[in-house]
This record gives C-alpha cells, structure tokens and sequence, in this order.
C-alpha cells in the first residue's frame, strides 16, 4: 500500500527567507511523486513532478523538490518566500499500476508574514 | 485551451437527498478522476474513468457512483446523503489512464444540512 506523509501541518515563514515542506512516501512499487498546490478557494495546481528521470526536480514559481529513495523523502523547497506563496500544500504519491489514483499527505498551510 | 470545467459550484442539499455533479475534462482528456476533500479525510480517491469503464475506486460506500459519457464528461451522484458528504468534490482529467499529470478543476462545495 502506498501512503504519504507531510511532517508539518503549518509553516511560516517570512518574505524573502527559505522555504522547505517535508514530505516522506511510503510505496511498494517505484513510486511517482507530485506537489500540488491549493489557493484559498481554488482548485489543485501542479507545481512539480518525480517520475524517475533526475531525481532533483525543478517546478514553476521557483519551486524544486529532491527525490530521495534512501530516505523515502521528497521534500520541496524554495530559495525566497512570496507573499503569493502562502496556500496549502499537497504532497502525493502513485503509482503505475494504479491507474490515476493519486494518494495525498495531510497538506501543509504555508503562511508567509511580511 | 479551456480548463477542467464542474458544475455547479456550489449546492446545497438536505439529508436524504440525492444529488449529481459534472465534470467536463479538458478537450482530448479520456480520463477523468474524482476526489473528495474534507477538513477530516483530507483528499480522498472515489473512482476514476476512462473510456467510460470504471478503471479504479476508492473505499467509498455504494451510495457514491460515476459515469463516463462519451464525450469524456463525467458526472458522480451520491444518494441518500449524509452529513459527513459535505466536502468539497473535485475532478481532475489527464489524456490516458496511468499519465500522471492531472488537471483539476475548481470543485463543487457540497453542503448537506
């Protein structure tokens, strides 16, 4: 069975400082990885995605995340935090055989202060 | 290229009833999945189509169900509703079963009173 977990419900953080969401999978099967992003009152937005080319994965609005298999994480970060950055966001997992079934974590709220 | 399209956005329904919703997927989409989201569950699976079969399903009860027209459009219907129903319900399409890159649409925030 295949699972996600995101280890912080909340982040904040300030304008201009690091940003890093952590997220550990558990998967039978090589897994493929997602983040996906949920403005207040918006639907999901991919931001990036692993499906096993380079393991460091570069996304949109300067999002990047790095596979590791050795530790089951898939952790996503970004140099400088936006104002527009603050939202919730999703870590998910699936795999081949599934079809389109992605699993998701619990979500982490990223709140940026200025 | 238009988005994933649901309609309506917004319903409110009483306990008991019956309610169907629609997902138009986004042009030369087969595929179109369903998820429910609740401050609880989170972000669950109910089922995904493709071609008009049923590809897979979440561990929803029998009261949730789907189809898939030929068009691509999807529709879910959920009978004798429940409190716990209340969730936003959102559809994601991609071009082919096992494809991976999904594409939401904005959801349909289900009240039940």
């Amino acid at each position: 069975a295949q699972s996600v977990t995101q280890l912080d419900s909340h982040v904040s953080v300030s304008e201009g400082t690091p940003v890093l969401l952590r997220c550990n999978y558990s998967s039978s099967y090589s897994p493929s990885l997602f983040w996906y992003v949920q403005h207040p009152n918006k639907g999901l937005q991919l931001l990036l995605k692993y499906t096993s080319a380079a393991t460091l994965v570069k996304g949109i609005n300067g999002f990047e995340a790095e596979f590791k298999k050795s530790e089951t994480s898939f952790h996503l970060t970004k140099p400088s935090a936006h104002m527009s950055d603050a939202a919730e966001y999703f870590c998910v997992v699936s795999y081949k055989a599934a079809g389109n079934k992605l699993t998701f974590g619990g979500g982490t709220r990223v709140l940026v202060k200025p | 290229k238009a988005g994933v399209t649901q309609t309506p956005r917004y319903l409110i329904k009483t306990r008991g009833q019956q309610v169907t919703l629609s997902c138009s997927p986004i042009s030369g989409h087969r595929s179109v999945s369903w998820y429910q989201q609740t401050p609880g569950q989170g972000l669950q699976f109910l089922f995904e189509y493709f071609s008009e079969t049923q590809r897979n399903k979440g561990n929803f009860p029998g009261r949730f169900s789907g189809r898939q027209f030929s068009n691509s459009r999807s529709e879910m219907n959920v009978s004798t509703l429940e409190l716990g129903d209340s969730a936003l319900y959102l559809c994601a399409s991609t071009l082919t079963s096992g494809s991976y890159e999904q594409y939401f649409g904005p959801g349909t925030r289900l009240t039940v009173t």
